[in-house]
């Protein structure tokens, strides 16, 4: 059965500091996404990582993906406010579905 | 602003009313797609159209019925709903089935009375 697990599920983080959340999925899949959503709102592409190694930047948010492992990380530097939001990755699986994780639920407190 | 419009962004409907939701994208996509999406919980796939074709079904209660008119519109019509159908609806396309990212729409929030 395909898993896609997103820890922690809630992070409080405090304004200025490092964190990272980390993304595990249990089945092959040479394609990854991260997707930022504001309550009520939709989802925001962030990042599109294609292959074994790669690495994205944007701001304070940095993404890496290691197929071998199966772990996907986005790490947030000198966290602020405006980062507060669910951080869903989603895996690419048969028939070009999108495998979702349960979200990792981010508050930046000041 | 995203590129995938939807409309209504809210609706309110009871259980024996019939209405329908739409989608709308200029990108020039081929494929599109709804979610639903329940509180604090991730999407989850409805349906895949791939060139106005119905490609995906996730064994969906048929008191949800898809409809891609044509290239840039997708309609989902709404019959008999249950008070668990209350959730927000998310359309999302891409340039086709095999190419991601997904570009998702504002959602429609429903409530079932």
């Amino acid at each position: 059965e395909l898993k896609v697990e997103q820890n922690p599920l809630f992070l409080s983080m405090q304004e200025g500091k490092n964190y990272t959340i980390y993304c595990n999925y249990s089945t092959t899949s040479d394609r990854l996404y991260w997707y930022r959503q504001d309550p009520g709102k939709s989802l925001e592409s962030l990042f599109v990582l294609l292959s074994n190694g790669a690495v994205k930047q944007e701001g304070r948010l940095m993404a890496s993906l290691d197929t071998k492992a199966r772990l996907s990380t986005l790490h947030i530097t000198a966290a602020v406010h405006d980062l507060s939001a669910t951080y869903f990755c989603a895996v690419v699986v048969g028939n070009n579905r999108l495998a979702f994780g349960k979200g990792n639920q981010v508050v930046v407190i000041p | 602003d995203t590129e995938v419009t939807q409309t209504p962004k809210h609706l309110v409907m009871g259980m024996t009313n019939k209405k329908s939701l739409k989608c709308e994208q200029h990108m020039g996509h081929r494929a599109m797609y709804w979610y639903k999406q329940k509180a604090k919980k991730p999407p989850e796939l409805m349906f895949v159209y791939s060139y106005e074709k119905l490609s995906i079904n996730e064994s969906v209660p048929s008191r949800f019925s898809p409809e891609c008119p044509n290239s840039s519109l997708l309609n989902l019509h709404l019959h008999a709903l249950q008070p668990e159908d209350s959730a927000l609806y998310l359309c999302a396309s891409s340039e086709t089935q095999l190419a991601q990212p997904q570009h998702f729409g504002d959602g429609t929030r429903l409530s079932i009375l």
